[in-house]
């Protein structure tokens, strides 16, 4: 496509619920990475593939927090037992390749915990 | 641990009255300084990547500077149209490509 896609645009989710959020890259992007952006803060990030491989989780808060990119094209960031706290908007980018390249990011996916 | 601190955090200007705004960094060392644009409900638009002090880059009503230390972005005659929260980020070099970002400054064109 022509951009990164992020989808749902909107998630509203119950306390203790699983989400999946999901990213498309733009064609050809061999980098992707998830942000995390609460609101009046700039992104965090969360983790970085190169490909299928996850080349840097270093920034997923814990341990319910999941992402996969299985044929190194889409993404999906899984959140599982959502806590109130996990309400944010995340943002997915893509670059051709990692190093110094900008990336391109998505409108993002603003998550509602209630 | 790399630290971007952006300034002011948010900036009123009338339009046609020129401005920059401020990002200080610390970084073990930097792979590029970039800046990007977010409107309301949007994620970040990229602008410019800057690698060494010295370096300049224009686009359109911007102007983006580094030194060592710090980058600022040049605002010459601003438009309505230029009100968006704009972040600053760095890269760390090395195969890990994560930016750190500031918490961005909102600005506000009247016309």
């Amino acid at each position: 496509g022509a951009g990164v896609s992020q989808t749902p645009s909107n998630k509203v989710t119950e306390k203790g619920k699983y989400v999946e959020l999901r990213c498309d890259p733009i064609s050809g992007h061999t980098a992707l990475y998830w942000y995390r952006q609460s609101l009046g803060q700039g992104p965090e990030f969360l983790i970085y593939f190169q490909g299928t491989g996850a080349a840097d989780d270093s920034g997923l808060p814990n341990d319910r927090f999941f992402a996969v990119r299985p044929e190194g094209s889409v993404s999906t960031l899984k959140i599982q037992r959502t806590e109130r706290g996990d309400s944010a908007v995340y943002l997915c980018a893509s670059s051709l390749t990692a190093g110094n390249t900008e990336a391109f990011f998505g409108q993002g996916t603003r998550l509602t915990v209630v | 641990e790399d630290q971007v601190t952006q300034s002011p955090e948010a900036l009123r200007l009338q339009e046609g009255e020129s401005s920059s705004l401020n990002c200080s960094y610390t970084v073990s060392g930097l792979r590029g300084l970039f800046w990007y644009r977010q409107d309301p409900g949007k994620g970040p638009e990229f602008l410019f990547t800057l690698y060494s002090a010295g370096e300049e880059k224009e686009k359109e009503r911007l102007k983006a500077t580094l030194t060592k230390k710090e980058s600022f972005l040049h605002i010459t005659a601003p438009k309505p149209e230029d009100s968006a929260t704009y972040l600053c980020a760095v890269g760390a070099p090395g195969a890990n490509s994560k930016l750190t970002f500031g918490k961005g400054i909102t600005l506000s064109v009247r016309p």
